[in-house]
This record gives structure tokens, C-alpha cells and sequence, in this order.
């Protein structure tokens, strides 16, 4: 079965960092492009972050470029997102997602993993 | 990057046909054809109904469609259902090589 499977959620203190991890199964990492995607409570989805299917490019929202970065390993089949100077406006469930593309973030995201909750307060 | 306009809601009786908007400029919807519409339930992930305008990915029902006119995209879903009723968001690329969602539109099933 394909599977997307999100952690690392939690608690962060403003000015500090998280990382988030997605473990993909049932398929080849290496052969999509990946996102991130998060949703604040009560509010939209928002881009957040893409990266090609062998980490060589990589794209960031406006609101998290200098913060976030994005990274994989294909060979552990895990997608990450590093969240650094984490901000009160950082708070959302981020899901990670499949792209029907090997090289383009910007195709259509066929699989989402269930998604992991990252709230920013002290 | 603004998002991209949606109504707030729209309903229907079942049986009855909707059409979603999902407006941006020359930048976004009007200049690419890689527009995608999601459904999302409460407390769920959201779903891919349509990939590149107007593609409906293997599984999900031919009552859900895709179209776009200049800067507008559209999804109409016809012989509403129940099931139907959640949160659909647009998204499309952008000239900023950037990814932006729609403001969402949460359907309701009379």
C-alpha cells in the first residue's frame, strides 16, 4: 500500500526549531518530487515547500525561504523539513505529499500523508 | 503570492450540479495549465479530484469536472451526493515558480 507517514510534530518555542519527517512506503521515493503543505487551525492549505526527486532543486513559500529547508533520503525513503526561527504564524498541521512528477513540484500531489501538528508558543 | 480566490461556499440539493470558481491572474491560473482541485473532509487529508485542469485521476467518480476560461478554472461536481459535502481547494503554479492554493470552498449538501 502507499503510504505517507508524517512525525516529529510538537511543541516548538518561538525562535526555535523542529524537524518533520515523512516516511514514504510502497513505492520509490526517488522517482517523485515531493511537498510540504500545511494548514493553520481553521484556515487554508498553504504551499510550503517542494523538492525535486533527487534533492537537486528545491523551492520555498515566501513566508518560511531563509527558515525551512527542505531535504530527502532516498535511500532511508524519508522526506524532511527542517524549521528553524519558528514563529507563532508557523503554527499548522503540516502534511507532506506526493507529486506525479519526478522532477516538477509543481504537478499535481496525488498522495498526502495524514499530517503532523506543529504548534509555536511558549 | 495571493491566493487564489474561491467562493466561501456553495450548495445543493442532491441530484443537483455545482460549479466551484477558482479565480488568479495571468501569473498563476491564466498562464499555466497545471490547476488541481482537492477535496477535503474534516480531520482528513485532502484528496486529488483533478490534476492539470480538466484530468480526473483513476478512482475518483466522472461526476467530478474540470474546465478554465482566461484566469478562471471551474470544478462542477453533478449528481450531487452527500459524500460530496466538504472543503475543495484550487492550486495552481505561478510565474514566481511557486505553488499557491485557493481560499477553499466548503460545499453543502442540502
Amino acid at each position: 500500500e502507499v503510504q505517507l507517514l508524517e512525525s516529529g510534530g510538537g511543541l516548538g518555542q518561538p525562535g526555535g526549531s523542529l524537524r518533520l519527517s515523512c516516511a514514504a512506503s510502497g513505492f520509490t521515493l526517488s522517482n517523485y518530487a515531493m511537498n510540504w503543505v500545511r494548514q493553520a487551525p481553521g484556515k487554508g492549505l498553504e504551499w510550503v515547500s517542494g523538492i525535486s526527486g533527487s534533492g537537486g532543486s528545491t523551492h520555498y513559500a515566501d513566508s518560511v525561504k531563509g527558515r525551512f529547508t527542505i531535504s530527502r533520503d532516498n535511500s532511508k525513503s524519508t522526506l524532511y523539513l527542517q524549521m528553524n526561527s519558528l514563529r507563532a504564524e508557523d503554527t499548522a498541521v503540516y502534511y507532506c505529499a506526493r507529486v506525479r512528477s519526478t522532477f516538477y513540484f509543481y504537478y499535481a500531489m496525488d498522495v498526502w500523508g495524514q499530517g503532523t501538528t506543529v504548534t509555536v508558543s511558549s | 503570492q495571493s491566493a487564489l480566490t474561491q467562493p466561501a461556499s456553495v450548495s445543493g440539493s442532491p441530484g443537483q450540479s455545482i460549479t466551484i470558481s477558482c479565480t488568479g491572474t495571468s501569473s498563476d491560473v491564466g498562464g499555466y495549465n497545471y490547476v488541481s482541485w482537492y477535496q477535503q473532509h474534516p480531520g482528513k487529508a485532502p484528496k486529488l479530484m483533478i490534476y492539470d485542469v480538466s484530468n480526473r485521476p483513476s478512482g475518483v467518480s466522472n461526476r467530478f469536472s474540470g474546465s478554465k476560461s482566461g484566469n478562471t478554472a471551474s470544478l462542477t461536481i453533478t449528481g450531487l451526493q452527500a459524500e460530496d459535502e466538504a472543503d475543495y481547494y484550487c492550486s495552481s503554479y505561478t510565474s514566481s515558480n511557486t505553488l499557491v492554493f485557493g481560499t477553499g470552498t466548503k460545499v453543502t449538501v442540502l
